[in-house]
């Protein structure tokens, strides 16, 4: 099935910075790519995504930019704030259902 | 409405113990997913329910049963569960499967098989 990876594992910035994930995928065929945020003890919150029909898609602080030619799709997070510490993951439309990157752990500290 | 409610949050049954996890969408949605979650762990997807039918099963052991009894609810019964099927169990939906429709999750029920 299709293969996501997500880099870094885990991630530590300063209020205020900036923070970059990075996703590659395999399938071709995949068009849709959502990123989630998973706050401790709770679901996965759908943040932001971006179909195959754009490069960058942006929602105030948060901004997606995807390279089909690639295969790579990325999340920035501006002005980063100690509420954006959580788990974010990236997916990619499988079929059916979504396939998900291994997670990467976002620190802000104050 | 965009909520999928999950009930019971927290779960604790014994191997030989049979319990069902709930879950319920009111935003017309027809396609309903179960994912299991471990600590550390990305979701994995378990089943999708599409129009009312089980149209995937990743081969998920028996002692799990997926039920869906109309387009809102969505049940996962479990019989006879093992010690590492402790997870955070997540329901989602979304508009239709496929061609990249938003999925929403609810917040999970936490099991511990003891």
């Amino acid at each position: 099935g299709e293969n996501v990876e997500q880099h870094p594992s885990t991630l530590s910035v300063q209020e205020g910075d900036s923070a970059v994930i990075k996703c590659t995928y395999s399938d071709s065929a995949s068009n849709y790519f959502p990123w989630y945020k998973q706050e401790l003890g709770k679901g996965p919150q759908l943040i932001i995504d971006i179909r195959s029909n754009v490069g960058e898609k942006k929602d105030q602080r948060i901004a997606v930019t995807l390279n089909k030619t690639a295969k790579h799709f990325s999340l920035h997070i501006t002005e980063t704030q100690p509420e954006d510490s959580a788990v974010y993951f990236c997916a990619a439309e499988a079929g059916y259902a979504l396939n998900f990157g291994k997670g990467t752990s976002l620190l802000v500290t104050p | 409405d965009t909520e999928v409610t999950q009930t019971p949050k927290h779960l604790v049954m014994g191997m030989t113990n049979k319990k069902s996890l709930k879950c319920e969408q009111h935003m017309g949605h027809r396609a309903m997913y179960w994912y299991k979650q471990k600590a550390k762990k990305p979701p994995e997807l378990m089943f999708v329910y599409s129009y009312e039918k089980l149209s995937i099963n990743e081969s998920v052991p028996s002692r799990f049963s997926p039920e869906c009894p109309n387009s809102s609810l969505l049940n996962l019964h479990l019989h006879a569960l093992q010690p590492e099927d402790s997870a955070l169990y997540l329901c989602a939906s979304s508009h239709g499967t496929g061609g990249g429709y938003d999925a929403f999750f609810g917040p999970g029920t936490r099991l511990t098989v003891l």
